[in-house]
């Protein structure tokens, strides 16, 4: 069965740089979630979207950004990285608003890390 | 808010039985998840409780009593495969239309020969 796909699978970065991760959700699933998880951490929502609209927002930084485009894929954009922003960073998918038994699934993540 | 509580690290045997617990207090309740993940990878899904009982899939079993605000996950016939973080998250309901997860810090399972 499909998964969700993340690009790039690892990145480095420099202090100040811009990064974009990329999320392709499972074919059908409208709704994708973004989550950072630092090292020895848990993973923490970050922001979703539902239907190419925002649906929610967690703890995102005002320096990142994300958006869903028609085909429903997802992209994060994060400006003047710190290195406190190396992490994992997942995207999961859900079909719907993932109210029931709507399950999210988690794509493999994207290794950022800020030298 | 949410407040996830489950121990930091167990120790099993191959072929036991291990149980690993999660309390939770939440402001919105809409679901409790256990994920197993690996180091580095992704979280992947275990199961899922919306109403007090047990649900069981294969090895896996989980328990929820929200009353309690209580839910466990139990491994049976326990493989060395087996070893890796198990997150239990709880999804809320914003009420903005979204159902976000909020994971505790995880177990991390070890189990030995």
């Amino acid at each position: 069965a499909a998964g969700v796909i993340q690009s790039p699978r690892h990145l480095i970065k420099e202090k100040r740089e811009t990064a974009t991760l990329k999320c392709y959700p499972i074919p059908r699933h409208d709704t994708v979630y973004w989550y950072q998880q630092g090292p020895g951490q848990d993973p923490q929502f970050l922001i979703s979207f539902y239907e190419k609209m925002q649906s929610d927002k967690g703890s995102i930084p005002d320096r990142f950004s994300a958006q869903q485009f028609s085909d429903y894929h997802s992209e994060l954009n994060m400006s003047s990285l710190e290195l406190g922003d190396s992490a994992l960073y997942f995207c999961a998918s859900s079909l719907g608003l993932g109210g029931g038994t709507d399950t999210q699934y988690f794509g493999p993540g994207t290794r950022l890390t800020v030298l | 808010g949410q407040n996830i509580d489950q121990p930091t690290e167990m120790t099993a045997t191959e072929g036991a039985i291990v149980q690993i617990n999660c309390t939770y207090q939440t402001s919105g309740f809409n679901g409790l998840f256990w994920y197993q993940q690996h180091a580095g990878e992704a979280p992947t899904f275990l199961s899922y409780n919306v109403l007090d009982g047990l649900e069981e899939k294969g090895r896996f079993s989980s328990f929820l009593s929200r009353s309690k605000g209580y839910s466990y996950l139990l491994l049976k016939e326990l493989q060395m495969k087996d070893s890796a973080s198990y997150l239990c998250a709880v999804r809320g309901d914003s009420g903005a239309g979204s159902y976000q997860l909020t994971f505790g810090k995880g177990t991390k399972l070890s189990v030995i020969p």
